[in-house]
């Protein structure tokens, strides 16, 4: 059975940093690109980022591209995902999602 | 980029209804579109991939259809479980893109 778990969210103060982080299992974690995909308070889905499985390719959704940063260790079947810079803004929901697969959600705020 | 215009935004609609939604691409997107159902408080469901394939485990009164740039999820029968909010999204280029979805309530 896939399972995606999220940790790392949490409440942050305008232009501060937050990662997260996301456990995969249950599946062959190398093989497959894994997303970011978020949806803020009341709203709909909003894809953010992906990258491909051997971590070589990413790609970023323009309202994230050069503050947010997408990797995985292989490894350690582990996707995260760094948020520099945050805004009011970036509060949302991030869910860490295979194609067919997504995790609980992880609870970001960004607040003073 | 890609936009995705879903209709209507809001349906309502009574067990028993056929019920139909509509995702339009602003360029053609071959078969590159997903389909998912999200019900509060919880994470999206994969209904269906590649417009018209069905996911492991959905009920089959479920079903999609089109390309390029005109994509219908239809619910042939709707069901107590089905109320929920349902969105598209197209897997044809980056940055991946979704629908603004379309709440199905009951009427």
């Amino acid at each position: 059975e896939v399972q995606l778990l999220e940790s790392g969210g949490g409440l942050v103060q305008p232009g501060g940093s937050l990662r997260l982080s996301c456990v995969a299992s249950g599946f062959t974690f190398s093989s497959y690109a894994m997303s970011w995909v978020r949806q803020a308070p009341g709203k709909g889905l909003e894809w953010v980022s992906a990258v491909s499985g051997s971590g070589g390719s990413a790609y970023y959704a323009d309202s994230v591209k050069g503050r947010f940063t997408i990797s995985r260790d292989n490894s350690k079947n582990t996707l995260y995902l760094q948020m520099n810079n945050l805004r009011a803004e970036d509060t949302a929901v991030y869910y860490c999602a295979k194609d067919d697969s997504w995790g609980q959600g992880a609870l970001v705020t960004v607040s003073s | 980029d890609i936009q995705l215009t879903q209709s209507p935004s809001f349906l309502s609609a009574s067990v028993g209804d056929r019920v139909t939604i509509t995702c339009r691409a602003s360029q053609g997107i071959s078969s590159y579109l997903a389909w998912y159902q999200q019900k509060p408080g919880k994470a999206p469901k994969f209904l269906i991939y590649a417009a018209s394939t069905l996911q492991s485990g959905v009920p089959s009164r479920f079903s999609g259809s089109g390309s390029e740039t005109e994509f219908t999820l239809t619910i042939s029968s709707l069901q107590p479980e089905d109320f929920a909010t349902y969105y598209c999204q197209q897997l044809n280029s980056y940055p991946l893109t979704f629908g603004g979805g379309t709440k199905v309530e009951v009427k």
